[in-house]
């Protein structure tokens, strides 16, 4: 059974950095691609970037340099950081798996607030 | 950036009707490999989206044939037959034919 699964701090200082996990089971990272997908009241749904099953990575330029995205294998766990977070960032941040975001995670609400 | 054009914002059914959705891109979505990428999705209230058709026209494992999507190059629609109450939501058209992948703005669907 394919599930996936996002962790995250939940509130988060502006400038600060954004870091979430999400825990896979059910499939192997090895296998398949990782995607990261936010929805902000701003923008609606967003495309993040991923991580191909053979490590490498794509990013959305809207991110520029502030995004990254890497995975422990071992651990099943896919991993996005976001630095010089901004009040714009809040939302809710999802990881879904391959090309066409087949299966996606319940989500993690991210509020960036002082 | 591909942007996606959705229609209408939001509509209103009756259980047992039809409905259909459109979804336009401002570049053709036929990737350099000839698929054309273009998936929808359904955000039921306080869920996760989820993958209803893939390259136009593919449904999704587990998903009913009361779905189904059409069209070609930079206009698509997505059609929902026998509509039921589960079926209500805001549903999403998305590209991953070029990046970045970009998703249109939904198209919310209540029932009568």
């Amino acid at each position: 059974q394919v599930q996936l699964k996002e962790t995250g701090p939940g509130l988060v200082q502006p400038t600060q950095t954004l870091s979430i996990t999400c825990t896979v089971s059910g499939f192997s990272l090895t296998s398949y691609y990782m995607q990261w997908v936010r929805q902000t009241p701003g923008k609606g749904l967003e495309w993040m970037g991923f991580i191909r099953s053979g490590g490498s990575t794509e990013y959305n330029s809207e991110f520029k340099s502030r995004l990254s995205i890497s995975r422990d294998t071992s651990k099943n766990q896919v991993f996005l950081k976001m630095n010089s977070l901004k009040t714009e960032d809040t939302g809710v941040y999802y990881c879904a798996r391959n090309w066409e975001l087949g299966y996606w995670g319940q989500g993690v609400m991210v509020t960036v607030s002082s | 950036d591909v942007v996606m054009t959705q229609t209408p914002v939001s509509l209103s059914v009756s259980l047992g009707g039809q409905v259909s959705i459109s979804c336009r891109s401002s570049q053709s979505l036929v990737h350099n490999n000839g698929n054309t990428y273009l998936s929808w999705y359904l955000q039921k209230p306080g869920q996760s989206p989820q993958l209803l058709i893939y390259k136009v026209s593919n449904r999704f494992s587990g998903i009913s044939d009361r779905f189904s999507g059409s069209g070609s190059g930079t206009d698509f629609t997505l059609k929902i037959s026998r509509v039921e109450p589960d079926d209500l939501g805001v549903y999403y058209c998305g590209q991953g034919t070029q990046y970045p992948f970009t998703f249109g703005s939904g198209t919310k669907l209540e029932i009568k």
